[in-house]
């Protein structure tokens, strides 16, 4: 079945760094484009990176640009993301997501609309000294 | 960045009755293809997120039809005809315009009373 395993987590000391791994089975990977979505602790949904099917196209958060570096392996079926210099409020559970996609057809042109159609358990990152 | 607004943020209902949740973005969501580029998320207790309506209005796949998704524009509309123990969680919209930032609503917390 459709499947997306994180892993990578853990307790980490601001200022370090972790890489994240997220592993897609059960669909062709290198078809979708994939996300990267995090929940601080009591908080909400927060989209944190974008990465499109091919590997281009990177997009992300304001608040870990320049910190976070999403990619993928399109071999292996695997998204990651490198996390550096860590701070407090990157600590929570962070979540791989498939982007779904369905297209419109309007008139002669073709739309794509993308959504998140498949979320992983999510792994935890916690930021502390 | 698109402020996508949430209300209320605390909702307890009765099973049986409906509910119905707001949100309002902060620029239109309309496409010039003339279609809604709103998500509608539900986050439950001990599951991980899962989507509900996307194009603001279409079910996703095995969503019960006691959900429905309207709106235009920048105001848009979560219901659920009949709520059930099992629609507890939090509950989230999101615009979807291919450009992100991606941003979420503040979330609804739906409880049973």
């Amino acid at each position: 079945q459709v499947q997306l395993v994180e892993s990578g987590g853990g307790v980490v000391q601001p200022g370090g760094s972790l890489r994240l791994s997220c592993a897609a089975s059960g669909f062709t990977f290198s078809a979708y484009g994939m996300r990267w979505v995090r929940q601080a602790p009591g908080k909400g949904l927060e989209w944190v990176a974008s990465i499109r099917f091919d590997g281009s196209n990177l997009y992300y958060a304001d608040s870990v640009k320049g910190r976070f570096t999403v990619s993928r392996d399109n071999s292996r079926n695997t998204l990651y993301v490198q996390i550096n210099s860590l701070r407090p409020e990157d600590s929570g559970k962070y979540y791989c997501v498939r982007e779904g996609e369905t297209t419109m057809l309007r008139v002669v042109r073709r739309y794509h609309y993308f959504y998140m159609d498949v979320w992983g358990k999510g792994t935890t990152v916690i930021v502390s000294s | 960045d698109i402020v996508m607004t949430q209300s209320p943020l605390s909702l307890p209902v009765t099973p049986g009755e409906p509910a119905s949740i707001s949100c309002r973005s902060s620029q239109s969501l309309l496409h010039s293809n003339g279609y809604e580029y709103l998500d509608w998320y539900v986050h439950k207790p001990g599951q991980s997120p899962q989507l509900l309506i996307y194009l603001g209005s279409k079910r996703a796949s095995g969503v019960p039809d006691r959900f429905s998704g309207s709106g235009s524009g920048s105001t848009f509309t979560l219901r659920i005809s009949r709520v059930e123990a099992e629609d507890v969680g939090v509950y989230y919209c999101m615009h979807a315009l291919q450009t992100p930032p991606y941003t979420f609503g503040q979330g609804t917390k739906l409880e049973i009373k």
